[in-house]
């Protein structure tokens, strides 16, 4: 059984569209994530929720929308793409908020924008 | 802010010697920290972590890491390479005080090479 999942894993899509990348967890986990990628490799961190509630809001466009149905479900929504989007987008989920329990990753999804 | 710092972009190490990708770190307060590989187009895998106690951990596929305070540093060791060690490694930390808003910060990868 796959931990993490995302879907879908690649998104081909033109600059202005709409798109969304959804993520589950059967792991039973709290806490969710998603994380960019950027081409040279660097990750960081864009949204966090636990229990369905935003806790963690970085510096990201408010074109970037994030929605947690329930703690198992973390979906992405980006409005009106742009060619600096392109990247791997990670899903990623932890037991608890604020611990020192790891992160289980999902395998990404390669997004490019033409 | 904390802070991670992978000083090595690429370490390059024969199949059967000892590796160490190099990680040091800066936060507020008590570190929590963490080592991560990337195989490419996969996700993460986490290795090992630190949490309190002793300060060298040991993880997954023979990796081990030691907690230097004083020097602020967490390097992940093997004793013996494997070419199929080769990947992206991501050494990452997080405030352990910093209650909820608490974030896990990545270095900027150290790409692993092993040769035959």
């Amino acid at each position: 059984d796959t931990a993490v999942s995302q879907t879908p894993k690649y998104l081909v899509t033109q600059m202005g569209n709409d798109k969304s990348i959804k993520c589950e967890q059967n792991l039973g986990h709290d806490t969710m994530y998603w994380y960019k990628q950027d081409s040279k490799k660097f990750l960081k961190i864009m949204f966090s929720y636990n229990n369905k509630e935003l806790i963690i809001n970085e510096t990201v466009p408010n074109r970037f929308s994030p929605k947690s149905p329930d703690k198992a479900h973390l979906n992405l929504h980006i409005n009106s793409l742009e060619l600096g989007d392109s990247a791997v987008y990670f899903c990623a989920s932890s037991p608890r908020v604020a611990s020192g329990a790891e992160q289980y990753f999902g395998p990404g999804t390669r997004l490019t924008v033409t | 802010a904390q802070s991670v710092a992978q000083p090595e972009d690429q370490v390059n190490v024969a199949e059967g010697n000892p590796l160490t990708v190099k990680c040091t770190y800066s936060v507020s307060g008590n570190p929590y920290l963490f080592w991560y590989v990337q195989y490419p187009n996969r996700g993460l895998q986490f290795l090992l972590k630190y949490i309190t106690g002793d300060n060298l951990v040991k993880g997954s596929y023979g990796f081990e890491a030691e907690f230097n305070k004083s020097q602020t540093s967490f390097h992940l060791k093997k004793p013996s390479a494997l070419v199929s060690d080769s990947a992206l490694y991501f050494c990452a930390v997080r405030d352990a005080i910093a209650g909820t808003a608490s974030k896990l910060t990545f270095g900027t990868g150290t790409q692993l090479k092993v040769e035959l």
